[in-house]
């Protein structure tokens, strides 16, 4: 079965950090661009970050940009997403994707169930 | 920030068909592929359309997209109550982001 678990969600203090992690199974991980999307409580959708198959491209909402950092272990079919100076307006569930080919301009075709983050003093 | 507009709600009874419109720019739908999600209450989001109108193995034919220039269109005949759910179209912009719709709440009346 293919499925994407997020993990390492929870509550942050402004200005502080968080890494978040995805665990991929059931297809060849290394074929597929992967992204982040978050939805912040009763909105819509917003594309957060975004990583090719190796690796070696990647791309960020502007809200992000230079905030946070994905990366990903293909050896451990493993996505992350680190998190630093994190602001109350981060606050939203946390969905790990797959693309549905290579690069991450293509359309997303599985979603894992999210992870929660909090960001509140 | 959505760049891609959608109509807040769609409404129909049982069998009606129902068109959502998404309106964008140049720099996302006008020269990239559009895709549409759709979100039913209390889950993850799934992959409706793809590249304008291809559909993934197992989305029912009674769902449809096209593009015309600027703007694409998602249309659900034979509306049935499991399709009550939170519908956004999608594209790649070239300013280098995916963005979302403003996203649409269809309701079966």
């Amino acid at each position: 079965e293919v499925q994407l678990v997020e993990s390492g969600g929870g509550v942050a203090r402004p200005g502080g950090s968080l890494r978040l992690s995805c665990a991929a199974s059931g297809f060849t991980f290394d074929n597929h661009g992967m992204s982040w999307v978050r939805q912040a409580p009763g909105k819509g959708l917003e594309w957060v970050s975004g990583i090719n198959w190796n690796g070696g491209s990647t791309g960020y909402a502007d809200s992000v940009k230079g905030r946070f950092t994905s990366s990903r272990d293909n050896a451990k079919n493993s996505l992350y997403l680190q998190m630093n100076s994190l602001r109350a307006e981060d606050t939203a569930l946390y969905h790990c994707v797959r693309q549905t080919d290579n690069y991450y301009y293509y359309g997303m075709d599985v979603w894992g169930q999210g992870t929660t983050v909090t960001v509140s003093s | 920030q959505s760049v891609l507009t959608q109509p807040p709600s769609a409404s129909g009874t049982p069998g009606q068909r129902v068109t959502i419109s998404c309106s964008g720019s140049s720099s996302n739908i006008g020269s990239n592929t559009v895709n549409w999600y759709h979100q039913l209450p209390g889950t993850a989001p799934k992959l409706l359309i793809y590249s304008n109108y291809q559909r993934p193995s197992g989305v029912p034919d009674r769902f449809s997209g096209s593009k015309s220039g600027t703007s694409a269109s998602l249309a659900i005949s034979g509306l049935q109550s499991e399709d009550e759910a939170d519908y956004y179209c999608a594209a790649w912009d070239d300013s280098l982001s995916y963005v979302f719709g403003t996203g649409t709440k269809v309701t079966v009346l």
